[in-house]
């Protein structure tokens, strides 16, 4: 009873520094997300992948990597981080576009990151 | 291009009265639209969703929403609040023939015993 895992839940890095944040799904979902949230902006896509090996930009990529190398894992990387990062990061996924207009997208718990 | 637009980044409402949440869209063509709620520190729940059909739809927790062509909007209400919709809603769109969602603001829903 897995669904959307993201680790970790929190963390707080200092400027400049790097890190990756992992989002695992066990449902065999083909599409993950990742979306970050801010006060009064809701939530954004940063990067998302349509499937093993592939990804793309979203609305806000600028200062972030992504790797899809297995199905179930969508990593989210920051190589040096820059305050502007500090928000709630999200990940989601979807079994196919079909489904994902019918049902909606999985989600994770979130991690907290925190950038001084 | 998108565009989702929920009044009233907060709203406050006394226990047992009327939760009206509303969410309008920007679309020539008039996409899916979903609402989800968050609880604190959780990730995001679907609460009711609008796809092809009835215009009104009912969702989870005694939530509906009605679905208004004509005024490019998509609300949310409950008759009677309780404490326990406590929540952020995000009101999210999407198009039948896209891939992503594209998501409100937010609003904060807070319950007043």
């Amino acid at each position: 009873n897995a669904g959307v895992t993201q680790t970790p839940k929190f963390r707080v890095l200092k400027t400049g520094q790097s890190m990756t944040l992992l989002c695992a799904q066990d449902m065999n979902h083909e599409y993950m997300y990742w979306y970050r949230q801010d006060p009064g902006m809701g939530l954004r896509l940063i990067h998302y992948s349509v499937g093993e090996g592939t990804t793309a930009k979203g609305e806000v990529p600028d200062g972030y990597n992504v790797s899809r190398l297995k199905k179930q894992n969508f990593l989210l990387g920051l190589e040096s981080a820059a305050p502007s990062q500090t928000s709630v990061y999200f990940c989601a996924s979807s079994y196919s576009d079909a489904v994902a207009l019918n049902y909606g997208y999985t989600f994770g718990s979130g991690t907290r990151l925190t950038v001084v | 291009a998108q565009s989702v637009t929920q009044l009233g980044s907060h709203v406050s409402v006394s226990e047992g009265a009327l939760v009206l949440l509303r969410c309008n869209y920007s679309s020539s063509v008039p996409p899916y639209l979903f609402w989800y709620v968050q609880y604190p520190n959780q990730g995001l729940q679907l609460l009711l969703k609008y796809t092809t059909g009835a215009t009104l739809v009912k969702g989870i927790n005694g939530f509906e929403a009605e679905f208004k062509k004509s005024e490019t909007s998509f609300h949310l209400t409950k008759p009677s609040a309780h404490m326990s919709d406590a929540a952020e809603y995000f009101c999210a769109v999407i198009q039948h023939t896209g891939n992503q969602f594209y998501f409100g603001t937010g609003t904060s829903l807070t319950v007043i015993p």
